[in-house]
């Protein structure tokens, strides 16, 4: 079975410019989670998709938003992007989402802002 | 509101010798805890979890962490290190099993 996918790996992008990045979840998983990841504040929860709806979400401004598709391909946009945001991006999915110790991490995407 | 204290960002031991890293949460409610390993330009893998059976809890690669609710610790083991446990370790915690908070992360680092 193929495991989460993420595109693009890698990511420049300048101060002011908007951002898309896209995952794509095990096959048979419906829930995919977004996180962050930085030297400065470490690993930190943006939101969770499950059939398309956001269940969760953490504490991070309305510039960073996500969406998921019937076929549970998730993505997540940022906008007005700020040096702050260059970060490894992560998604996990899981059947349910309803269990955490049974997500699967893709392998990132890292973004620089400039 | 959940925390996670990884005490030791960088640990550095001898190939064969104890692993060690440490973890103390804080949670409102009985918690789900949680140890996840990163390498290299890789994303996280779980290593273990503790769901509220055993105290003791076995993972891959031959770790272990044993949850104390008195000391709200849950320390992540291994009796012999090797060279390819070195990585980065997280431990996380989560109240509701939807998402997790992580603590800041401890680099293990494995001399020959």
């Amino acid at each position: 079975k193929a495991g989460v996918t993420q595109t693009p790996r890698y990511l420049i992008k300048t101060r002011g410019q908007q951002v898309t990045l896209s995952c794509s979840p095990i096959s048979g998983h419906r829930s995919v989670s977004w996180y962050q990841q930085t030297p400065g504040q470490g690993l930190q929860f943006l939101f969770e998709y499950f059939s398309e709806t956001q269940r969760n979400k953490g504490n991070f401004p309305g510039r960073f938003s996500g969406r998921q598709f019937s076929n549970s391909r998730s993505e997540m946009n940022v906008s007005t992007l700020e040096l702050g945001d260059s970060a490894l991006y992560l998604c996990a999915s899981s059947v349910s989402g309803d269990r955490v110790g049974e997500q699967y991490f893709g392998p990132g995407t890292r973004l620089t802002v400039t | 509101a959940q925390s996670v204290t990884q005490l030791g960002s960088h640990v550095s031991v001898s190939e064969g010798a104890l692993v060690l890293l440490r973890c103390n949460y804080s949670s409102s409610v009985p918690p789900y805890l949680f140890w996840y390993v990163q390498y290299p330009n890789q994303g996280l893998q779980l290593l273990l979890k503790y769901t509220s059976a055993a105290t003791l809890v076995k993972g891959i690669n031959g770790f272990e962490a044993e949850f104390k609710k008195s000391e709200t610790s849950f320390h992540l083991t291994k009796p012999s290190a090797h060279m390819s446990d070195a990585a980065e370790y997280f431990c996380a915690v989560s109240e509701t099993q939807r998402a997790l908070t992580f603590g800041s992360g401890t680099r293990l680092q494995v001399q020959p």
